[in-house]
């Protein structure tokens, strides 16, 4: 009965590799966000999506390209996958998109290691 | 710039004691707050959120206060215990619909 899940969880993978994380929220809302925690602990929010529709793009390089297939599901798919791009990578949901009074979901992260 | 700061070194205290954490922020006018706490290898999970017209809030053993005049809001935990140690972060809100997070205080209680 998990609310947010994310795989995979560990992810090792060469420089230059494309790759994917998958996520999806039992929940029922209608916003879903991708996070990235960096080795300093800094929590920085990369995606928002609104029943499928891109909302934020927090200026994240082009290889990174997040994919909504429907409300309950985004995935972000990581081209040319460079050492800078090792992080936590955490899937998130809310209810709606305006924060207020709204609580933020996280899945558990996905860990990406570039060697 | 805007900033949000969180006290980068861990704290840490005795079992049973008042556990403070601080979150102070520069060049917002958040209409809230929330706190969030993070275990290791796992996601944020939320505690509270507090709004700009709130002085204080509190569940269970938390408690919250929020001065949007010094611009910093104070995190407590009473009776502290073992089980609470994890990282804790302040997330205030930009640009109307991103979440921004602080570093965190990791907060270790010892028995």
């Amino acid at each position: 009965d998990t609310a947010v899940s994310q795989t995979p969880k560990y992810l090792v993978t060469q420089m230059g590799n494309d790759k994917s994380i998958k996520c999806e929220q039992n929940l029922g809302h209608d916003t879903m966000y991708w996070y990235k925690q960096d080795s300093k602990k800094f929590l920085k929010i990369m995606f928002s999506y609104n029943n499928k529709e891109l909302i934020i793009n927090e200026t994240v390089p082009n290889r990174f390209s997040p994919k909504s297939p429907d409300k309950a599901h985004l995935n972000l798919h990581i081209n040319s996958l460079e050492l800078g791009d090792s992080a936590v990578y955490f899937c998130a949901s809310s209810p709606t998109l305006e924060y207020a009074g709204n609580t933020i979901y996280f899945g558990e992260g996905s860990w990406l290691t570039v060697v | 710039s805007q900033k949000i700061e969180q006290n980068s070194e861990a704290l840490n205290i005795q079992e049973g004691k008042t556990a403070t954490l601080t979150c102070n922020y520069t060049n917002y006018s958040p209409a809230y707050l929330q706190w969030y706490r993070q275990d290791p290898g796992r996601g944020p999970v939320f505690l509270l959120l507090i709004r700009e017209n709130e002085k204080e809030k509190r569940k269970e053993r938390l408690k919250v206060t929020f001065d949007t005049t010094l611009k910093q809001s104070l995190f407590h935990i009473t009776a502290s215990q073992p089980a609470d140690s994890a990282t804790y972060l302040c997330a205030l809100p930009r640009d109307g619909n991103k979440l921004v997070f602080g570093a965190g205080t990791i907060l270790r209680v010892k028995s």
